[in-house]
């Protein structure tokens, strides 16, 4: 079936710790994307790439990085400078560039730190 | 900045009634987007209105773009358990170009009792 991998889906991170989020999608779609949800808000976006090799920050990118050297990956990493990292992250993708084609949605990554 | 504001921010039904939900902002939205999430999963695509006035339905589910473009709603006949769950409205970023970029409400948990 066509769907939007994340994985895992629980991790944990160290103090002074980068994590990496997986994404992955096998519906060709052109852009992805990542959020952040944290209890009772809604969501906010973190990054966004809507070609390969090329991404833009969205509202709370600091303290995150991401790469697109493929179209089905989009990785998400978590650097130690991300000082408040404890959310649910969801990963997104659409098949073109416009909200005429509505965004999908993973099954979310829940990060925590020990 | 563009906001949207949903309400009610939560509601606790009893199974059978029927739901509204809305979802206004200060904007104009050329398009508007209803997505559920259940707990522990990412959102899911429930209704995309692409035009002022348009009503459109997915089984139960019927939403209606508000003729003003500043507001829509979302409305639930028939309740059942497994309407349980946030739902979000969404709408894209007023960017001069369609960038995909969504921004999302707040969310409005539904609870239904058996």
């Amino acid at each position: 079936d066509g769907g939007i991998t994340q994985s895992p889906k629980y991790l944990f991170r160290k103090e002074g710790q980068n994590v990496t989020l997986s994404c992955e999608q096998n519906l060709n779609h052109d852009a992805m994307y990542w959020y952040r949800q944290d209890p009772g808000q809604g969501l906010r976006l973190i990054y966004y790439s809507q070609i390969v090799n090329d991404f833009q920050k969205g509202d709370i990118a600091e303290g995150y990085s991401v790469s697109r050297e493929k179209k089905e990956s989009f990785p998400l990493t978590v650097t130690s400078a991300q000082k408040n990292p404890t959310a649910f992250y969801l990963c997104a993708s659409s098949i073109g560039r416009t909200t005429y084609q509505p965004q999908h949605f993973g099954d979310g990554t829940r990060l925590s730190i020990l | 900045g563009q906001q949207l504001n949903q309400s009610p921010q939560s509601m606790f039904i009893q199974e059978g009634e029927d739901v509204s939900m809305n979802c206004t902002s200060s904007s104009i939205f050329n398009t508007w987007l209803w997505y559920k999430q259940d707990p522990g999963e990412g959102p899911v695509l429930l209704i995309a209105l692409y035009k002022a006035g348009e009503l459109t339905s997915n089984g139960r589910l019927t939403a209606q773009f508000g003729i003003t473009r500043k507001d829509s709603f979302l409305n639930i006949s028939a309740s059942i358990p497994s309407d349980v769950g946030i739902y979000f409205c969404a709408g894209p970023r007023g960017d001069i170009w369609d960038t995909g970029k969504l921004i999302f409400g707040q969310g409005t948990t539904l609870q239904v009792k058996p």
